[in-house]
C-alpha cells in the first residue's frame, strides 16, 4: 500500500519569496516520486520526479525537490516566486504492484504581489 | 507533437444514463492511465491499459469500464450514472506501463457533470 500527505491545503507567499510545499509519503517499497503542477482548467504537467537516483531532483521552471528516506519526505521548493508559480500543485507515489500513481489531495499555491 | 487529446471536453447527463469518453495518446505512447478528479476525493486511479490489455485497476465499482485499441487509443465508459460521478476525467499516456511508466503526460481532461 502507499498513500501521500501534503501538508497545507493552501499555501501564500509573497512574490520573490521562498515557495516550500510539503509532501510526505508511505510505500512499502522504495518508490518513485513526482510532483506535477495543474493550472486551471488544464491536465496536469511533471515538474520532476525521483527514482532513486540523486537525492536532490531539479525540475522545470526553477523547482527543486529532496528526497529524505529517514524522513519519508519529498518537499518542494522553489528560491524565488514568480506569479506565474500560481496553481495547484501534486505530489505522488508509485510503490510498484497495481495502485498505479497514488497522489495527494494537493496544495493550492497563491502569489501574492 | 500533439499531446494527449481527451473528448468531449465538457459533458452533461442525468443520473441513470450511460458515457463514454475518449483518449487519444502521444504518438508511440502504448500505455494509458484514466483518473478521476473531484474536490473531495482528489485524484484517483481508475485503470490503465497497455498493448490493448489492462493492466491496473483502482478501487471502483463495475460501473466504470474501459479498453484499449491497436491504435493505442483508448476509451472509458461509465454505465448507470449517479450524481457522484461528477468529475474531471483525466487521461494520460506513457511509454512504459506500471511502476516504470516515467513521466505520464496528462491530457485536459473531460468534465463530466451529471444532474
Amino acid at each position: 500500500a502507499q498513500s501521500v500527505t501534503q501538508l497545507g491545503s493552501h499555501v501564500s507567499v509573497s512574490e520573490g519569496a521562498l515557495v516550500l510545499l510539503r509532501c510526505n509519503y508511505s510505500s512499502s517499497v522504495p518508490p518513485y516520486l513526482f510532483w506535477y503542477v495543474q493550472y486551471p482548467n488544464q491536465g496536469l504537467q511533471l515538474l520532476l520526479k525521483y527514482t532513486s537516483a540523486a537525492t536532490l531532483v531539479k525540475g522545470i521552471n526553477g523547482f527543486e525537490a529532496e528526497f529524505k528516506k529517514s524522513e519519508t519526505s519529498f518537499h518542494l521548493t522553489k528560491p524565488s516566486a514568480h506569479m506565474s508559480d500560481a496553481a495547484e500543485y501534486f505530489c505522488a507515489v508509485s510503490g510498484g504492484g497495481a495502485d498505479g500513481l497514488t497522489f495527494g489531495k494537493g496544495t493550492h499555491l497563491i502569489i501574492q504581489p | 507533437k500533439a499531446g494527449v487529446t481527451q473528448t468531449p471536453r465538457y459533458l452533461i447527463k442525468t443520473r441513470g444514463q450511460q458515457v463514454t469518453l475518449s483518449c487519444s495518446p502521444i504518438s508511440g505512447h502504448r500505455s494509458v492511465s484514466w483518473y478521476q478528479q473531484t474536490p473531495g476525493q482528489g485524484l484517483q486511479f481508475l485503470f490503465e491499459y497497455f498493448s490493448e490489455t489492462q493492466r491496473n485497476k483502482g478501487n471502483f465499482p463495475g460501473r466504470f469500464s474501459g479498453r484499449q485499441f491497436s491504435n493505442s487509443r483508448s476509451e472509458m465508459n461509465v454505465s448507470t450514472l449517479e450524481l457522484g460521478d461528477s468529475a474531471l476525467y483525466l487521461c494520460a499516456s506513457s511509454l512504459g506501463q506500471g511502476r516504470d511508466t516515467g513521466e505520464l503526460f496528462f491530457g485536459e481532461g473531460s468534465r463530466l457533470t451529471v444532474l
